[in-house]
């Protein structure tokens, strides 16, 4: 069972472009989360997504920052018109549907965006 | 609302040292408690997990104790190894939703 992959693990955006971050789940898994990780800081909630639903927004900047996760295909977190403090690692993790295993989350490696 | 406080870092012990990372929480409900690990250039792996007061989570030799009195979950390890150099988070999660996690702890461990 492969882990949760994101993709690209980096990526490298000029200030005002706009940068795509890719989650695959752990199959079976319903449930996706984001986080962002500044440097030397711990991770900050940012969405936590069901299949094509928002479940909880609250830690997402409220402009240029979007979350979907379709029925088909990857959870993606869209990033518009960079700025260089968007600089960061963004994790994402999933979890199976509630009471199936307890609530813990599965982290993939990560996106390390840098914004010039 | 729900945090946690984890002991700032960075820690740099030598190797076969004992080793205390400590976490306390605020939560209003009865949260989970975890330890993630995240080693160089990685994603966080859970490192060892109570779902209740007085559970023990243990995992390659960490070990940590849900204390509801304390409101702790403290980290050890008896004998730290160079392989433990990592940053460990502490987190909680009350809803199965949202974690809240500690600003992380970084170890060195030196031979």
């Amino acid at each position: 069972n492969a882990g949760v992959m994101q993709n690209p693990r980096h990526l490298v955006r000029r200030r005002g472009q706009e940068a795509r971050l890719r989650c695959s789940p752990m199959k079976g898994h319903s449930h996706v989360y984001w986080y962002r990780q500044l440097p030397e800081e711990g991770l900050k909630f940012m969405v936590y997504l069901q299949k094509e639903n928002i479940i909880d927004e609250s830690g997402m900047p409220k402009e240029r920052f979007s979350a979907e996760f379709p029925k088909e295909g990857p959870s993606i977190l869209r990033i518009q018109q960079v700025v260089r403090g968007d600089s960061a690692a963004y994790f994402c993790a999933s979890s199976p549907p509630m009471g199936a295993w307890g609530n813990e989350q599965f982290f993939g490696p990560g996106t390390r965006l840098t914004v010039l | 609302g729900d945090s946690v406080t984890q002991m700032e870092g960075p820690v740099t012990l030598s190797e076969e040292a004992c080793l205390t990372i400590n976490c306390t929480y605020t939560a209003t409900g009865y949260p989970s408690l975890f330890w993630y690990v995240q080693y160089p250039g990685e994603g966080l792996q859970l490192l060892l997990k109570a779902t209740k007061a007085d559970d023990k989570g243990s995992n390659k030799g960490f070990e940590a104790t849900y204390r509801k009195e304390t409101t702790s979950f403290h980290l050890e390890k008896g004998s730290v190894q160079v392989s433990d150099s990592a940053v460990y988070f502490c987190a909680l999660s009350s809803t199965g939703n949202q974690f809240y996690f500690g600003t992380g702890t970084s170890l060195t461990v030196i031979p």
